[in-house]
């Protein structure tokens, strides 16, 4: 089984400041790493993901996120905020084997980009 | 262009109406999901289906039930709704691949009185 921590349920921060959402998991397999994003009205749709490879994934608005193994983390993070992202991001697992692949989510947490 | 529908968007009932929440998608993916989502709580998966007439109870536990006749259609259905129903409603499919990435429709916000 697996589980998503996200820390922060909400993160307040300025236009143009840089922000990191933090996501620890637990797992007793290896697993893929996602982070979704919600806009106000909409569903979630995907941000970036980890599958193999290099532990640092980029999204194409500038966002990043990087595995630590050793910690069991996959912490998002962005430069330069944007009034735009503002929204819920949640974190999610999905075990490598077994086939499912169903993910576990976190609880999300909620971006709010004051100007 | 390939999507995910759900309709309504927004659904106001009373206490033991009978409803269906409509999910449809373009994309010929064979999973599909149904999540309810309350604020500031975990996605919770209530029911999933890996093909046509295949159907399966997720981690949540749920009065609904679902149908797969068609590969693009993934309906859910209340018998007799309560307030305890009340909740935004997530549909979603995945193509097939490590890690399976999810694409979500807009949601149903069900409110039950």
């Amino acid at each position: 089984a697996q589980s998503v921590t996200q820390l922060d349920s909400q993160v307040p921060v300025f236009e143009e400041a840089p922000v990191e959402l933090r996501c620890n998991y637990s797992s007793s397999v290896s697993v893929y790493l996602f982070w979704y994003v919600q806009y106000p009205n909409q569903g979630l749709q995907l941000l970036l993901k980890y599958l193999s490879g290099s532990t640092l994934v980029k999204s194409i608005n500038g966002f990043e996120a990087e595995f630590n193994k050793s910690q069991t983390s996959f912490h998002l993070r962005k430069p330069s905020v944007h009034i735009s992202d503002t929204a819920e991001y949640f974190c999610a697992v999905s075990p490598l084997s077994g086939g499912s692949y169903i993910p576990t989510f976190g609880r999300g947490t909620s971006l709010i980009v004051h100007p | 262009e390939a999507d995910i529908y759900q309709t309504p968007r927004y659904l106001v009932i009373g206490t033991g109406k009978k409803i269906t929440l409509e999910c449809s998608q373009t994309m010929g993916h064979d999973k599909m999901y149904w999540y309810q989502q309350d604020p500031g709580m975990e996605l919770h998966l209530i029911h999933y289906s890996y093909g046509v007439n295949s159907t399966e109870k997720g981690d949540l536990s749920s009065e609904s039930t679902v149908s797969r006749i068609r590969t693009e259609h993934f309906p859910l259905t209340l018998e007799s709704a309560r307030p305890s129903h009340t909740s935004q409603y997530l549909c979603a499919s995945s193509e097939p691949g490590p890690g399976d990435t999810q694409y979500f429709g807009p949601g149903t916000r069900l409110t039950v009185l």
